[in-house]
């Protein structure tokens, strides 16, 4: 499968847990990107790596959110002490920085639930 | 501050007919206008995208009409079938350059029904 890969596909977690999700890119893309989606709604930014420096994060990953990349291919998102208000889709999407090419690739997402 | 606007939020199309959703935005540094379907359970996948260089594209059954000077764009959907039943979004981004992301600013969805 040469496509963008998310891992785990759903988790359910109590209030409070920390979880941590995976994301593996497409092999040759040096960009990376988080997107929460909540029900409804249109994906929203959270944050980007360029290789395995993080260049941007949104103002809507609190300080409870940490995402790494550390040898520039694979990365993770984490939430700690998770609100049911986390609840939503998170989305990784992929691309290869080149001209005039912004083409993301997403994943299936991660679907988390907090109860 | 919501810079995509996008509608209808729903569509109801008979098979065969044409599909039409509308985006607008503000920020006048997007240069980059793709559309997302998105199936229930599944990432958005891209169908189609522009750049401001041109007023229209076209791939197969699905076409982007771009209006600079109105910041607005549209995806039309010809000969619409059941299986383009869908979420779709507009979305918009600025540069790709070293130090610019690239990253993606999504409209709210329009979720098509394309009754058979």
């Amino acid at each position: 499968d040469t496509g963008v890969s998310q891992d785990p596909r759903h988790k359910i977690t109590k209030r409070g847990q920390n979880v941590t999700f995976r994301c593996d890119p497409i092999s040759e893309h040096n960009r990376l990107y988080w997107y929460r989606q909540t029900l409804g709604q249109g994906p929203e930014f959270l944050t980007y790596f360029q290789n395995e420096a993080q260049l941007e994060k949104s103002r809507l990953l609190s300080d409870r959110f940490s995402a790494e990349r550390p040898k520039g291919s694979f990365s993770t998102l984490e939430i700690q002490r998770t609100e049911q208000g986390d609840s939503a889709m998170y989305l990784c999407a992929s691309s290869l920085v080149r001209a005039r090419n912004t083409e993301a690739f997403f994943g299936q997402g991660t679907r988390l639930t907090v109860v | 501050q919501q810079q995509v606007k996008q509608s209808p939020q729903s569509l109801i199309v008979q098979k065969g007919g044409i599909s039409i959703i509308n985006c607008a935005y503000e920020n006048t540094a997007f240069d980059y206008f793709p559309w997302y379907q998105q199936f229930p359970g599944k990432g958005p996948a891209l169908l189609i995208a522009i750049r401001p260089d041109v007023s229209e594209k076209k791939e197969g059954r699905f076409t982007i009409s771009f209006n600079k000077s109105a910041k607005q764009f549209s995806l039309h959907i010809m000969d619409s079938q059941p299986g383009d039943s869908a979420t779709y979004f507009c979305a918009a981004s600025k540069g790709n350059g070293e130090t610019s992301g690239s990253r993606l600013t999504f409209g709210e969805g329009t979720q098509l029904t394309v009754n058979p």
